[in-house]
């Protein structure tokens, strides 16, 4: 089944503990991004990558980290959370940067 | 820089009456794409259309339509003979070419079917 699986789904952590979030996908999509939902907000991307080893910034990049070191996975990296991070997290994948986008089921990240 | 307003925050129906939720784009590019996606309560997000620019033909599946009007820079989305399965969170978006593949979402609108 074509999917993109993120874990965990949720998530409570302590502001300044590290976590990371992974992303997978079995699409062999190239385009991978991040994004935050947030009430009243909709949703913003954090970083998106258009290929292996290439990523960028997007909306609200400050305070995230990710890498892309196989097609497959994106993983998302908080290095020092703070609680404004607290957040609905998804992760999508397409098969180009202009195609319809596939999202993993979501993860809610509490910082306390 | 791109934009999408879904003015609407929340809409409340009734069963079987039709709804329209509204969707107003700004963009510079003349190649773009503009999508819907669900979002039911269960909160995974649920991929609905992709339309491009250059095709301003209105589509229909099954009780769902959508209205693409590049004059009045709007994507409207109508579902007739509503369910209470329909209620969700529908969001709009907009990817363009030079939007640096950034997919730009509105604010989204809360729809609520009642009984």
């Amino acid at each position: 089944e074509a999917q993109v699986t993120q874990n965990p789904r949720y998530l409570i952590t302590v502001t300044g503990k590290k976590l990371t979030v992974t992303c997978s996908q079995n699409m062999n999509h190239e385009y991978m991004s991040w994004y935050r939902q947030d009430p009243g907000l909709g949703l913003r991307q954090i970083y998106y990558s258009m290929n292996v080893e290439v990523t960028d910034k997007g909306d609200v990049p400050e305070g995230y980290k990710v890498s892309r070191k196989e097609k497959r996975n994106f993983p998302l990296i908080l290095e020092s959370p703070s609680p404004n991070q607290t957040s609905l997290y998804f992760c999508a994948s397409s098969f180009q940067g202009l195609a319809e986008a596939f999202f993993g089921q979501g993860t809610r990240l509490t910082v306390v | 820089a791109q934009k999408v307003t879904q003015a609407q925050t929340e809409i409340s129906v009734v069963e079987k009456e039709d709804v329209t939720l509204d969707c107003v784009y700004e963009t510079r590019d003349t190649t773009y794409y503009l999508f819907w996606y669900k979002q039911p309560p269960s909160g995974e997000l649920v991929f609905l259309i992709r339309r491009n620019s250059f095709d301003e033909q209105n589509e229909i599946s099954g009780r769902y339509s959508w209205n693409f009007q590049k004059s009045t820079s709007s994507f409207n989305f109508t579902i007739t003979a509503s369910q209470v399965v329909d209620s969700a969170v529908y969001f709009c978006a907009l990817i363009s070419t030079g939007g640096g593949n950034k997919l730009t979402f509105g604010t989204g609108t809360q729809l609520k079917v009642e009984l």
